[in-house]
């Protein structure tokens, strides 16, 4: 059974202090490894796709990289309005089951002006 | 392009009423998904659907629980006979492809009273 433990489940930064969140999977042959960011209330916004181990994407204040057991989004300088729930999510073969993503708990940023 | 709309934003049903949610998916996407986000815990895949189809259905309870994508119209999941452990945000999601990212709707909050 795929699983994604996502840690720490909770970080508080002050502004400006970088830190790194994790994300680590077991999963048969990965097809995908998504990050997602969702505030209160609202529905999780999609924030990047990675496929294959030593990739890398960059948004902004945010870097995600993949390798084959974990990926990890840096945050660089963080503001206050970076404050969410960062959420990892994979992909998996499987003929019917292959579009399904699995998630993590997910990790509760809050920066601190 | 109108992202994912998903109605009503809240419902309230007593025990043992049905709660109806609808999923409107970003235009030109035809692969639906939902996902349900109970308290305290992370989101969990319930149905996958393409229209008039469905194509996974293994992360749904057995019973009280329907999903439809009619050929016209948006998708409906279909709970009956609700009882106080279904409250929960059920999220619906859009993808134009089998695989990759999908894009999430803000969410129905089912209360059962």
């Amino acid at each position: 059974e795929d699983q994604v433990t996502q840690s720490p489940e909770a970080l508080r930064l002050q502004e400006g202090e970088s830190s790194s969140l994790n994300c680590s999977y077991t999963v048969s042959g990965l097809r995908g490894l998504f990050w997602y960011r969702q505030d209160p209330g609202k529905g999780p916004e999609f924030l990047f796709t990675l496929y294959s181990a030593g990739e890398e994407k960059e948004k902004e204040r945010l870097k995600a990289t993949l390798t084959k057991k974990e990926s990890f989004l840096h945050i660089t300088a963080p503001k206050p309005e970076d404050s969410a729930t960062y959420l990892c999510a994979v992909q998996a073969p499987g003929e019917t089951s292959g579009s399904r993503l699995t998630f993590g708990e997910g990790t509760q940023l809050t920066v601190n002006p | 392009n109108a992202g994912v709309m998903q109605n009503p934003r809240h419902l309230v049903r007593r025990r043992g009423q049905e709660a109806r949610l609808r999923c409107s998916p970003m235009k030109g996407h035809s692969h639906v998904y939902w996902y349900r986000q109970l308290p305290e815990e992370g989101l969990k895949f319930m149905v996958y659907l393409q229209k008039e189809n469905i194509i996974d259905e293994s992360g749904m309870p057995k019973e009280r629980f329907s999903a439809e994508f009619p050929k016209e119209g948006p998708s409906i999941l279909r709970i009956q006979q609700v009882v106080r452990g279904d409250s929960a945000a059920y999220f619906c999601a859009s993808s134009p492809l089998k695989l990759g990212e999908q894009y999430f709707g803000p969410g129905t909050r089912l209360t059962v009273t």
